[in-house]
Formats: structure tokens, sequence, C-alpha cells
């Protein structure tokens, strides 16, 4: 099966500062990614999410990149806001819609 | 973007006693769901996929007859756990497949169902 590797596990970064969260995947029939911001207690949020046949895709202030060669995927948030303080969920879904999800990232964003 | 509830948010329960919870998409039909467990500080874990007017199908190590899944609607799925116990005290999410106004998918999740078995 699918099988999502997620670094870093904890990421502390300055307000203003850029925060990149990067995921590794396994198998090469993946073609779906997204990613979900989930804050303590509370459900995931789509927050942006990329399809194989895209390479980059750019929402504001987030970013989210793709090399299906390499099979990884990395997540930019430029500009980064105490509000983004949040634990990040990359995951990699294919034809049977089923998602595997990496472990996450707990972000911290330091005013 | 679509949206995805969850009742109870909250149960607590004696161990042997059984549990449902409900998932609604209020605003879409979904064909398809899914329930996840997250444990705390972990990620989510697939626990079943829930097809209307089908069987659910289960993942690895997950047992079907503790975890009852029912997809009676297009918009309501329930998952039972029966006979509980405290190492299934967990964060219960579910999720609902929605096509939006084109061919690609996208899973929006229910605010999950906190059990905590006593």
């Amino acid at each position: 099966g699918e099988n999502v590797e997620q670094h870093p596990s904890t990421l502390s970064v300055q307000e203003g500062d850029s925060a990149v969260i990067k995921c590794t995947y396994s198998d090469s029939a993946s073609n779906y990614f997204p990613w979900y911001k989930q804050e303590l207690g509370k459900r995931p949020q789509l927050i942006i999410d990329i399809r194989s046949n895209v390479g980059e895709k750019k929402d504001q202030r987030i970013a989210v990149t793709l090399n299906k060669t390499a099979k990884h995927f990395s997540l930019h948030i430029t500009e980064t806001q105490p509000e983004d303080s949040a634990v990040y969920f990359c995951a990699a879904g294919g034809s049977n819609y089923k998602l595997t999800f990496g472990k996450g990232t707990l972000l911290t964003v330091n005013p | 973007g679509a949206v995805v509830s969850q009742h109870p948010s909250w149960v607590i329960c004696k161990s042997g006693t059984s549990v449902k919870i409900e998932c609604r998409s209020l605003d879409f039909q979904a064909t398809t769901m899914f329930w996840y467990r997250q444990f705390p500080k972990q990620s989510l874990m697939l626990m079943a996929t829930s097809n209307e007017g089908s069987k659910a199908t289960y993942e690895q190590g997950v047992e079907k007859d503790k975890f009852l899944i029912n997809h009676a609607s297009l918009t309501l799925s329930t998952l039972t756990v029966t006979s509980a116990h405290p190492e299934d005290s967990s964060f219960y999410i579910c999720s609902a497949l929605s096509w939006g106004s084109g061919t690609q998918e996208t899973q929006y999740f229910g605010p999950g169902t906190r059990l905590l078995v006593l």
C-alpha cells in the first residue's frame, strides 16, 4: 500500500518568515496530494491540493509543489502569521479516493 | 466548501456498551464516506470506506464486526463501536467525498467525535 513520509515533525519559525514542509510517497499510481491544517481538537481543514498533472499551485501565501519523478511534494507558507500555528498533514490519494496521511508537522509561528 | 457534520461531538460510555456515531453531508450527496481514527498527537488512520447501498470495505487490521458501518442514504453514514473497551477511546472523524462542479473529488471532514470508554 501507499506510504507517506512527512518532515519535519515540528517546525518553529518567526512571524513573517517562510515555512516549508516536505512529503514523500511510495505509490507511483497516486495522483492526488492534499494538505490539511488541523487545530487542536478540530477537524482537518483542506488548505490546498495538487493533482498529478500540475507541478505547482499557489493560493495567496500558500503554495504546493509536486515532483512526480522523485515522488515528493512540498508545502510552502510565506509571510507566516501566528494564526498559521497548527498541525499540518500531507496526504496522497489514488483512483480509489482513499487518502494516506503523513504523520503531521506541528508548526509554531512565534510573534 | 462542502459541509459535513458529526453527532455526537463527544461521548462517554461504560466498557461493554455500544456507541453509534453519525456522519452527515449537509449540502451535497456523498456516495462515498470514510471513517478515520486519530489517537492523541498522531495522524489520521483510515478505518474503512463507506459506500452508499453496499457493504463497507475495511482497512487491514480493523475488525468489521466491532466497527459496524451503515451507509443507508446519500447523506448519512453511521459507525457503531460495539462492545467498546477503553482501548477504543479515540477521536473518530468521518469525511465525505464531494465532486464539486467537475470531475475532481475532494474529501471534506466532519468535526470529529471524541469517544471515552470507562
